[in-house]
C-alpha cells in the first residue's frame, strides 16, 4: 500500500469547469505539499499546509488532518492549468518524503 | 535571484558506469534534497542534506550516495548503473533543516538514460 494515494489519476475538463483532485495519506505528517509539474519536468510548489485551507488565485487547497485527506481545487479552469498535480507528505520526523503518483489534468478550450 | 540549478541537463551512460549529478541551491538555502522520478511515476525521495549532514534517506541501495559542500551545493553519485536507474533526477532546496516542513524549490532536473 502506498503512503500517499491520489485520485483521479487522469482528468479531462472543459475550460471553466471546477476541478477537484484528492489526496489521502496513511503516515503521520507535519505538513502536506501540493506540487505542479509541467511537461518537460519542471516542478513548482503550489501549497504547503498543515491545517485548514489556503487560497492562491484560482487554486484552493484544504486539509483534514483527522481524516488524513487533502483536496486541491481549481476554479474556472484554463488550458494553462494542464499539468500533473502531485501530493507529497513528509514523515512526522521530516526525514522521509512520500509522493503520490500524480493526477494528470488536461483542460480543453 | 537565480533559482535551483542542476547539471548536466541530460546524460547518457551505459550499465555498470558511474555518474555524478550536481545541484546548486538558491542563495541562502542550506538544505538540498534529491529525488528520482521514473517516467510516468511520481518522484521518490533519495536524500536530504542540511548543513553538510545527511538528514534523511529514502529506500535506495548503497549505490546511491550524496554529499553537500560548504557552499551548500550538492552532488549525487550513482555507482554500477542499472537500466532501472534511467530517470529524471530532481534536486530541491529549502531554507530549513527538514525536507517536509519548508517550501521546496525544485531545479529543472537531470535526465539520465542508462543503455
Amino acid at each position: 500500500k502506498n503512503e500517499v494515494e491520489q485520485s483521479p489519476q487522469n482528468l479531462t475538463a472543459q475550460e471553466g469547469e471546477f476541478i477537484t483532485i484528492n489526496c489521502s495519506y496513511s503516515v503521520g505528517i507535519s505538513a502536506l505539499h501540493w506540487l505542479q509539474q509541467h511537461p518537460g519536468g519542471g516542478i513548482v510548489s503550489l501549497f504547503m499546509l498543515s491545517s485548514g485551507k489556503k487560497k492562491h488565485g484560482r487554486l484552493i487547497a484544504t486539509i483534514n488532518i483527522q481524516e488524513k485527506h487533502s483536496s486541491l481545487h481549481i476554479t474556472a479552469s484554463h488550458p494553462r492549468d494542464s499539468a500533473v498535480y502531485i501530493c507529497a507528505v513528509p514523515s512526522y520526523t521530516g526525514n522521509q518524503f512520500y509522493f503520490g503518483t500524480g493526477t494528470s489534468l488536461t483542460v480543453i478550450p | 535571484d537565480a533559482g535551483v540549478t542542476q547539471s548536466p541537463t541530460h546524460l547518457i551512460k551505459t550499465r555498470g558506469q558511474q555518474v555524478t549529478l550536481r545541484c546548486s541551491p538558491i542563495s541562502g538555502h542550506k538544505s538540498v534534497s534529491w529525488y528520482q522520478q521514473v517516467l510516468g511515476q511520481g518522484p521518490q525521495f533519495i536524500f536530504q542534506y542540511y548543513e553538510k549532514e545527511e538528514r534523511g534517506r529514502g529506500n535506495f541501495p548503497d549505490r546511491f550516495s550524496a554529499r553537500q559542500f560548504p557552499n551548500y551545493s550538492s552532488e549525487l553519485n550513482v555507482n554500477a548503473l542499472l537500466l532501472g536507474d534511467s530517470a529524471l533526477y530532481l534536486c530541491a532546496s529549502s531554507q530549513g533543516g527538514l525536507a517536509g516542513t519548508d517550501t521546496q524549490y525544485f531545479g529543472p532536473g537531470t535526465r539520465l538514460t542508462v543503455l
